[in-house]
């Protein structure tokens, strides 16, 4: 595997469901990302983690946890999600917060 | 009003053609100016990163910016039907006091035409 990769890809879940995105990342960054990015909207910033502290929290709701256990891998967790939660789940990485963010391919998140 | 205001397209063009795309922003504080291509199903990738006013080229791509006018722009000459993308601009502030948070444009839809 190489860059950065997301599993799964497409996911559809219940309103009452739990399921967690992964994301892991092969390039020995030390700073990851998750972002949102719907139709329509720009890229919206919700966690970041440096040296696997999380720095940064956009007033993303409680029903999205993120976790990061270490430099290579991301956690979303998502439980009682709303419709208007569907979207692409981007997760990326880089070395240093203030350098070039490399992008994985994303989770397609669709909640019924 | 938005941070960063990007046309969404969608934009169609013959093969060949030259693109232009762009930016405008209201934070002054901004002071690094990047680019990103984003193609179906995928994420997006850095295509051009500028510090200041100023171009810069790379191959078929320039990247523009006027920080006086507070605008920035990406020119594709010689476009071809694998340009086809949406491309995203995103810029952010320039130290410690600004932070590394990216503000992203909408995205601009782009169709280049065999």
């Amino acid at each position: 595997e190489t860059g950065v990769t997301q599993t799964p890809r497409h996911l559809v879940m219940g309103m009452t469901n739990k399921k967690s995105l992964k994301c892991e990342q092969h390039l020995g960054h030390n700073a990851m990302y998750w972002y949102k990015q719907s139709a329509k909207k720009p890229l919206e910033l919700m966690f970041v983690y440096s040296l696997e502290e999380r720095v940064e929290n956009n007033s993303v709701p409680s029903r999205f946890s993120p976790e990061c256990p270490n430099s290579s891998h991301l956690f979303l967790h998502l439980h009682t999600l709303q419709p208007e939660d569907s979207a692409l789940y981007l997760c990326a990485s880089s070395q240093g917060t203030y350098n070039e963010q490399f992008f994985g391919p994303g989770t397609r998140l669709t909640v019924l | 009003q938005k941070e960063v205001e990007q046309d969404p397209g969608p934009l169609s063009v013959p093969e060949g053609a030259i693109v232009s795309l762009n930016c405008t922003y209201s934070n002054s504080a901004f002071q690094y100016f990047m680019w990103y291509r984003q193609y179906s199903r995928k994420g997006p990738e850095l295509l051009m990163y500028t510090y200041s006013s100023g171009n810069k080229e790379d191959g078929r791509f320039t990247a523009q910016v006027d920080k006086s006018s507070k605008y920035i722009s990406l020119f594709i000459r010689d476009s071809q039907p694998s340009d086809s993308a949406t491309y995203l601009c995103a810029m952010r502030g320039g130290g410690e006091t600004s932070g590394s948070r990216l503000t992203f444009g909408e995205g601009t839809q782009l169709t280049v035409n065999p």
